[in-house]
């Protein structure tokens, strides 16, 4: 069963406008974290947030936010007045917290391109 | 800043050769990751090490595939006998217990 679900497979904005990534997970644990990365076309993982499953409050990055609603399961991402290097593509992950060594132990979701025109 | 560091960064091989790729964690970090990323396609969990031994791997880790930590510093993905599906980006991390860490990853072809 798929754990997290991507369903944007590709999104295309004009320059300064913003664009939100949806992610919805599926877990039974009750301890459990969230995380967004960024995977620019150079190819590394660009870690952007990490949120746990008792922190239910929005977070603001700069131009970055996301939004986490456990009644829905969703941990969607936002990017305010996008630019051209926001272009990448952007994997939402989570890590069921089963024991210990389970902390690295991320299962993605499929990843949604982000393409952001001048 | 501390950081995972992977070598090479490319990595071109002949179908059926062994390859190692190899992975210098964050030096006070106990847990330690693979990760396969086929082009296109989703970053898949492999392999989790603990304590000079795998803690859990997944379907796709099957006897081709070994690590090992042979030394303090270094951890390494070993892929026997290479096919042509082998041909991916592979990430190794490291976590001290509450977040991984990734590495910049190495590109794997096999021709």
């Amino acid at each position: 069963a798929q754990k997290v679900t991507q369903a944007q497979t590709e999104i295309s904005v004009v320059e300064k406008e913003d664009v939100t990534l949806d992610c919805v997970y599926e877990t039974r644990d009750t301890t459990y974290y969230l995380f967004w990365y960024k995977q620019p076309p150079s190819g590394e993982l660009v870690f952007l947030i990490r949120r746990n499953s008792f922190d239910e409050q929005n977070e603001i990055s700069g131009r970055y936010s996301w939004n986490f609603q456990k009644s829905t399961s969703s941990f969607n991402f936002t990017i305010t007045a996008s630019q051209v290097v926001d272009s990448a593509v952007y994997f939402c992950a989570l890590s069921e917290v089963m024991t210990t060594d389970s902390w690295g132990k991320l299962q993605f979701g499929a990843g949604t391109q982000v393409v952001v025109t001048p | 800043e501390p950081e995972v560091t992977q070598t090479p960064s490319h990595q071109v091989t002949q179908m059926g050769q062994e390859v190692i790729l190899r992975c210098v964690p964050i030096s006070n970090h106990l847990y330690f990751y693979w990760y396969r990323q086929i082009l296109g396609q989703k970053v898949e969990f492999l392999v989790s090490f603990y304590n000079n031994e795998i803690s859990e791997k997944s379907e796709i880790f099957d006897d081709q595939f070994s690590v090992e930590r042979p030394d303090g510093s270094n951890f390494t993905l070993k892929i026997r006998s290479t096919k042509l599906e082998d041909s991916a980006m592979y990430f190794c991390a490291s976590s001290e217990g509450t977040e991984a860490f990734f590495g910049q990853g190495t590109r794997l072809t096999v021709v």
